[in-house]
């Protein structure tokens, strides 16, 4: 069955050092998303993206935050400016299209420690 | 407000028993999923129920959506010990975003 996959799964980084998350959603979805979960919270939406372009966000997608889908199966989040409260469980998900019918379909997260 | 909020609590049960959990939202939605969470790794994908439906089943997982009271259970029968897990609604408002409760964390004792 195919799944969304993620890299690294651990990644530790210093305060203020950029970090680059990387996914590879479902080869036929169109949509994808960025989610984070900060230890023992709720996850949190970050951003969606379709046709290039950002479709979604929520107020923490700041500007120290950009997605970008650099190849045909790529899709990833750059964090340009780690902040200690950026530490938490980063998902990727994807669906087959953005209606509201589809299910989104999440990888295994990557856990970014900012120290 | 929270959207997508369940019922905050911890089930602890014996395997065998039925494992029932509710999910309160605020506003209407387009869908409702259930995801599952085994501890520090991903979220797998049980049900998608849309606004139109009021009961899913697949496998052992029952779900239902009252959208009158705004809300949805999710009900795994004859719970074994790999059902140990956290588990979440996300609510679905039609715009691709899904807002997620805080989960239920539900442990079977074999």
């Amino acid at each position: 069955e195919p799944e969304v996959t993620q890299t690294p799964s651990h990644q530790v980084t210093q305060m203020g050092q950029e970090v680059i998350l990387r996914c590879v959603p479902i080869s036929n979805h169109l949509y994808f998303y960025w989610y984070r979960q900060i230890l023992g919270q709720k996850v949190e939406f970050l951003v969606s993206f379709y046709n290039n372009e950002i479709s979604e966000k929520s107020e923490i997608f700041d500007d120290q935050f950009s997605v970008e889908r650099p190849d045909g199966s790529n899709f990833t989040l750059k964090i340009r400016s780690t902040k200690l409260e950026d530490s938490a469980m980063y998902f990727c998900a994807s669906s087959e299209a953005g209606a509201s019918i589809y299910t989104q379909y999440f990888g295994p997260g990557t856990r970014l420690t900012v120290l | 407000s929270q959207q997508g909020e369940e019922d905050p609590q911890a089930l602890s049960i014996q395997e065998g028993e039925n494992a029932t959990m509710n999910c309160s939202y605020k506003t209407s939605i387009n869908n409702l999923q259930w995801y599952r969470q085994n501890s520090g790794r991903g979220l797998v994908h049980l049900i998608l129920i849309r606004s139109n439906e009021r009961e899913k089943h697949s496998g052992r997982l029952r779900v239902t959506l009252d959208t009158s009271k705004k809300s949805s259970s999710l009900l795994i029968t004859a719970s074994r010990a790999a059902d140990t897990a956290s588990y979440f609604c996300a609510t679905d408002y039609g715009n691709n975003r899904l807002a997620f409760g805080k989960g239920n964390q539900v442990v079977v004792i074999p």
